[in-house]
């Protein structure tokens, strides 16, 4: 079965610092992958997706960058945070297609 | 771009209690998901709608995609505290690449027991 990891659950950050957030799924290959962000209280707003290794397309101009070094990793950087960067960063899935969208547990980020 | 609405944005149930919560897209929608989101949780997949008036029912709740395929709604018979959470519709617009859906801003169901 598949399963998607992400990590860690929890950071603090002070502004200005870098962030690394990191994905990963098993059990299936060349899946689309999706980085959301969601403010509390919030829906879901999509930052970033990947239709496969080195493709990443931006949804929302910001501080933020995503790669995919591999099939099944999807890495969420920062060089600067900023305060408006504080919330719940999502990870997804799906197989290509039509497809239902399968979600990591999260990392709430703070930034101080 | 395309936007997804969701009203109400918070739903006070009784518990055994019907409510209908709604889902309007700007654009026309080649599918639209439902998700469920506990408190504390990840957003997790109910259902998928395809087809013009398409109606799914997965026990009390019961899903419907508007003939126009721009809205879609989600009701709940006789409300339970399981039922507790977010309910976030989130449609793909035709022609989309990469299966990107847009995400409705949820609805936030409370249940007074």
């Amino acid at each position: 079965s598949q399963t998607i990891h992400q990590w860690p659950a929890t950071l603090v950050q002070p502004v200005g610092s870098p962030l690394s957030l990191e994905c990963t799924v098993e059990g299936t290959s060349n899946p689309n992958l999706y980085w959301y962000r969601q403010a509390a209280g919030r829906g879901l707003q999509l930052l970033f997706y990947s239709v496969g290794i080195g493709q990443i397309s931006s949804e929302v101009p910001q501080n933020l960058s995503a790669s995919r070094p591999q099939d099944r990793q999807f890495i969420l950087s920062s060089k600067k945070l900023l305060l408006s960067d504080s919330g719940f960063y999502l990870c997804a899935w799906s197989v290509p297609g039509n497809q239902p969208q399968h979600f990591g547990d999260g990392t709430r980020l703070s930034i101080l | 771009g395309q936007q997804v609405m969701q009203i109400p944005q918070y739903q006070h149930v009784q518990e055994g209690e019907d409510f209908t919560t709604y889902c309007n897209s700007s654009t026309t929608l080649s599918n639209i998901q439902w998700y469920k989101q506990r408190p504390g949780g990840h957003p997790v997949f109910l259902i998928q709608l395809v087809k013009s008036g398409e109606v799914k029912k997965q026990k009390r709740l019961t899903f419907q995609f508007g003939e126009a395929k721009k809205n879609s709604s989600l009701h709940i018979t006789a409300t339970q505290t399981t039922d507790v959470g977010t309910y976030f519709c989130a449609g793909r617009q035709m022609g989309a690449a990469g299966n990107k859906l847009t995400f409705g801003g949820g609805t936030r169901v409370l249940v007074k027991p």
